[in-house]
């Protein structure tokens, strides 16, 4: 069964301090693709990067960047010079990459607040 | 591209009550997942759908639940008889890549 933990329930820093969130995943696939999602306190989910596993490059996007490592089987991610609309519930999800089965499983989320 | 749009957005309805939420897909999308969100269970997927047809709906609670795709860019999530316990934030969100949920229909039942 697959699972992903976020073990940091609530995060606080204060503003322009580099941040980063945990994600563990649990899989039994070769081939999967993880994901995370920010839900800002108007309530949306906004689709924030998608890995494919095969693929363990780091990818940066401005003050946003992702850690892949298959072998502790983590995908972390780091704020850098982090800001007051930063703050937020973070979600990890991990999903098979089977065709037509591409349900996501999440991880409980990560509340990140950012004191100015 | 308008996104994935739910409707309605906020829904308050007593117990006992038929309540009917609506997802409206991105155009050329092929598949469709229902997910509900609660402080105790967070995020868990209810239903999902490919090319219209039901793929997996292990996570639809109970038989009050039922969802439809009628047609390649709509589908219903029906609740009757509502309970309180339904009480969520339900999502529709779209393929491919699983970027594209909709903003999330607030039920409360009271």
């Amino acid at each position: 069964a697959q699972k992903v933990t976020q073990a940091q329930t609530e995060i606080s820093v204060v503003e322009k301090e580099d941040v980063t969130l945990d994600c563990v995943y649990e899989t039994r696939d070769t081939t999967y693709y993880l994901f995370w999602y920010k839900q800002p306190p108007s309530g949306e989910l906004v689709f924030l990067i998608r890995r494919n596993s095969f693929d363990e490059q780091n990818e940066i996007s401005g003050r946003y960047s992702w850690n892949f490592q298959k072998s502790t089987s983590s995908f972390n991610f780091t704020i850098t010079a982090s800001q007051v609309v930063d703050s937020a519930v973070y979600f990890c999800a991990l999903s098979e990459a089977r065709r037509g089965a591409q349900k996501l499983v999440f991880g409980q989320g990560t509340r990140l607040t950012i004191n100015p | 591209d308008a996104g994935v749009i739910q409707s309605p957005r906020h829904e308050v309805t007593e117990m006992g009550q038929e309540v009917t939420l609506r997802c409206k897909l991105i155009s050329g999308h092929n598949s469709l997942f229902w997910y509900r969100q609660t402080m105790m269970r967070g995020l868990e997927l209810l239903i999902y759908f490919n090319n219209n047809v039901p793929i997996d709906d292990s996570g639809m609670p109970e038989d009050r639940f039922s969802a439809k795709m009628p047609n390649a860019s709509f589908s219903t999530l029906k609740i009757q008889p509502s309970e309180p316990r339904d009480s969520a934030v339900y999502f529709c969100a779209s393929s491919p890549g699983l970027a594209f949920f909709g903003q999330g229909t607030r039920l409360t039942v009271v």
